[in-house]
């Protein structure tokens, strides 16, 4: 049974471009959740979406930033000209339905020049 | 607000000896508890979680925690600790209002001393 799978694990940018992170969920797993990991942070929400649609994005930065997941293929995490502020580790999370237990990716490390 | 507080940034322990991470939350409500734990470079594998019912929940690799409401603890526990047990441990708490989200503290970082 694969797990939750992202990529590209490790992503370069210059300020400016745009990032396009990729989740796809666990198998039987129709909840995708994404969270940011700054330096010597803990995890923060940032979006919660169930196929087609966004259920919570409480967490995510108002401008630039946007997540999908379509009905076919992986969760985009799709940030607009990046800022270095940006550079982080960027986790998705996936779970079989609400208020189940998420299980993690390993991660997209994205460094902003 | 759901919060999450990890006193601990950093503990260092002897291998063989025990070990006791503590967490404490803060939530209305009863709240969904979880331990999870961050090898360097790599994702979150979760160790035990605490819904409802007994107290005292087993997960992995011989940990433990205990929840206590009355001082809003689920600190975790682990009698004789390995090498291989060094990482980042996160407690977490999830919302039990529409966006099931994750709280997070902040971690605590494990070295094992061998």
């Amino acid at each position: 049974n694969a797990g939750v799978m992202q990529n590209p694990r490790h992503l370069v940018r210059r300020r400016g471009q745009e990032a396009r992170l990729r989740c796809s969920p666990m198998k039987g797993h129709s909840h995708v959740y994404w969270y940011r990991q700054l330096p010597e942070e803990g995890l923060k929400f940032m979006v919660y979406l169930q196929k087609e649609n966004i259920i919570d994005e409480s967490g995510m930065p108002k401008e630039r930033f946007s997540a999908e997941f379509p009905k076919e293929g992986p969760s985009i995490l799709r940030i607009q000209q990046v800022v270095r502020g940006d550079s982080a580790a960027y986790f998705c999370a996936s779970s079989p339905g609400f208020r189940e237990t998420q299980y993690f990716g390993p991660g997209t490390r994205l460094l902003v020049l | 607000a759901q919060s999450v507080t990890q006193p601990d940034i950093h503990i260092t322990v002897s291998e063989g000896a025990s070990l006791e991470l503590r967490c404490n939350y803060s939530y209305g409500a009863t709240p969904y508890l979880f331990w999870y734990v961050q090898s360097p470079g790599q994702g979150l594998q979760l160790l035990l979680k605490y819904f409802s019912g007994d107290t005292l929940v087993q997960g992995i690799k011989g940990f433990e925690a205990e929840f206590k409401r009355s001082q809003s603890s689920f600190n975790l526990r682990k009698p004789s600790v390995h090498w291989s047990d060094a990482a980042e441990y996160f407690c977490a708490v999830s919302s039990t209002g529409g966006g099931n989200k994750l709280t997070f503290g902040t971690g605590t970082q494990l070295k094992v001393e061998l």
